[in-house]
């Protein structure tokens, strides 16, 4: 069992939908949770980091709930620059290493 | 905001040949590095964790000969791909930690590079 899992999609959605994304993580031990996102043949970028009580960045909504080993991601009104594949991205312990899911495709069309 | 290189940014090689790859932190020093790979349609797989004036750690699974990091300077760790095989043809990631960042507490992030794309024929 891979230790971050997410549904590969594609999800593909219209201009202005709302679209939600999930991931589990196996190791109970995991600290810090992310929400990357990466473009086609470039590297991740940090989108936003998931904190305990939720938090939001605009369009974007992360929660976490460690009860369940569970991270979402939620993006409303979409956009067709959101179109790209979600990493869900977990950091063990105190270690600075990161473990990614194998990503969440996303396809947001006119 | 940290910037992070990569150099080359593509490479195609023969089969048998090394290639190295070189990862640079570009205004900020770095003490740890990290090596990854992607292959199509897969995950970022961590590699080895390289520190500077020491020894990487490798992950499990990857092999010590045939990846072979050094990371002689706070900005400057390289990836050298030895004997290179079609197997070996994937994304090369680095990523860099900011020393300045302290402990690696909630809300730690690493800068990541553009990549290389290795291709072995």
């Amino acid at each position: 069992r891979k230790e971050v899992e997410q549904d590969p999609g594609p999800f593909n959605v219209p201009e202005g939908a709302t679209v939600a994304f999930n991931c589990t993580y196996s190791n109970s031990a995991s600290q810090s949770f992310f929400w990357y996102r990466q473009d086609c043949r470039k590297e991740p970028k940090l989108l936003m980091s998931v904190y305990s009580s939720g938090n939001e960045d605009g369009r974007f909504t992360a929660q976490l709930n460690r009860a369940s080993q569970y991270i979402s991601l939620l993006i409303r009104d979409s956009k067709l620059s959101d179109s790209a594949t979600y990493l869900c991205v977990v950091k063990r312990d105190s270690s600075y290493k990161l473990i990614f899911g194998s990503g969440t495709r996303l396809l947001v069309r006119p | 905001g940290a910037v992070v290189s990569q150099h080359p940014s593509w490479v195609i090689c023969k089969s048998g040949t090394s290639v190295k790859i070189e990862c640079r932190s570009l205004d900020f020093q770095a003490t740890t590095m990290f090596w990854y790979r992607q292959f199509p349609k897969q995950s970022l797989m961590l590699m080895a964790t390289s520190n500077e004036g020491s020894k990487a750690t490798y992950e499990q699974g990857v092999e010590k000969d045939k990846f072979l990091i050094n990371h002689a300077s706070l900005t400057l760790s390289t990836l050298t791909v030895t004997s290179a095989h079609p197997e070996d043809s994937s994304f090369y990631i680095c990523s860099a930690r900011d020393q300045t960042a302290g402990w690696a507490g909630v809300g730690d992030t690493q800068y990541f590079g553009p990549g290389t794309r290795l291709t072995v024929l």
